[in-house]
């Protein structure tokens, strides 16, 4: 089955360390995002790619990197510049194709800070 | 800039109940709309959409219709059931140099037998 798989479930994070969430698709989609998700905040996008090698600057990317190195994998790292990094982390991805497309998401992960 | 206002949650109903969500929006150009629903703890899942003015995106008896000449995307449904338990977000798809989908904060249903 195709889809996108986002590991781990739950993750939690020390103080001054850096933490990678993992997003895996096998849609051949071209494009991938990732979103931060607050009570009461909906979503913000953090980074987005739309080509393997390419990525561009979400609303909030301050605190955050990301890589496309494969077209099936967009991880994204929580750095220890990320003051309040506690929130539910939704990965996406779609065709590319533009404004009618759908995005796919995957099911998510927690982090916390301990 | 785009941006989505969604009526605040939470809405609790009874089964059978008629439900209404607002969504308005601010755009540029001809956004395409959606409603995307996210059950707990799972990611957000397509709904409906509408790419263009009077068009009405229908699934699983959910039904919006784009209204351009009030900017909104209400969201309805004539007789929820406890499984339409989720959160529902309205969102936007606008043109330009990047197409990324603007969200709403999204709205608690909560539906008791």
């Amino acid at each position: 089955d195709g889809g996108i798989t986002q590991s781990p479930k739950y993750l939690f994070r020390k103080e001054g360390q850096n933490v990678t969430l993992s997003c895996e698709q096998n849609l051949n989609h071209d494009a991938m995002y990732w979103y931060r998700q607050d009570p009461g905040q909906g979503l913000r996008l953090i980074y987005y790619s739309q080509i393997v090698n390419d990525f561009q600057k979400g609303d909030i990317a301050e605190g955050y990197s990301v890589s496309r190195e494969k077209k099936e994998s967009f991880p994204l790292t929580v750095t220890s510049a990320q003051k309040n990094p506690t929130a539910f982390y939704l990965c996406a991805s779609s065709t590319g194709q533009g404004r009618h497309e759908k995005l796919f998401f995957g099911s998510g992960t927690q982090l916390s800070v301990l | 800039g785009n941006s989505v206002t969604q009526m605040e949650g939470p809405v609790t109903l009874s089964e059978e109940a008629f439900l209404t969500i607002n969504c308005t929006y601010t755009a540029t150009g001809y956004p395409s709309l959606f409603w995307y629903v996210q059950y707990p703890g799972e990611g957000l899942q397509l709904l409906l959409k509408a790419t263009k003015a009077d068009d009405k995106g229908s699934n699983k008896g959910f039904e919006a219709t784009y209204r351009k000449e009030t900017t909104s995307f209400h969201l309805e449904k004539g007789s929820v059931q406890v499984s339409d338990s989720a959160v529902y977000f309205c969102a936007l798809l606008s043109g330009g140099s990047n197409y990324k989908l603007t969200f709403g904060k999204g709205t608690l249903l909560t539906v008791n037998p």
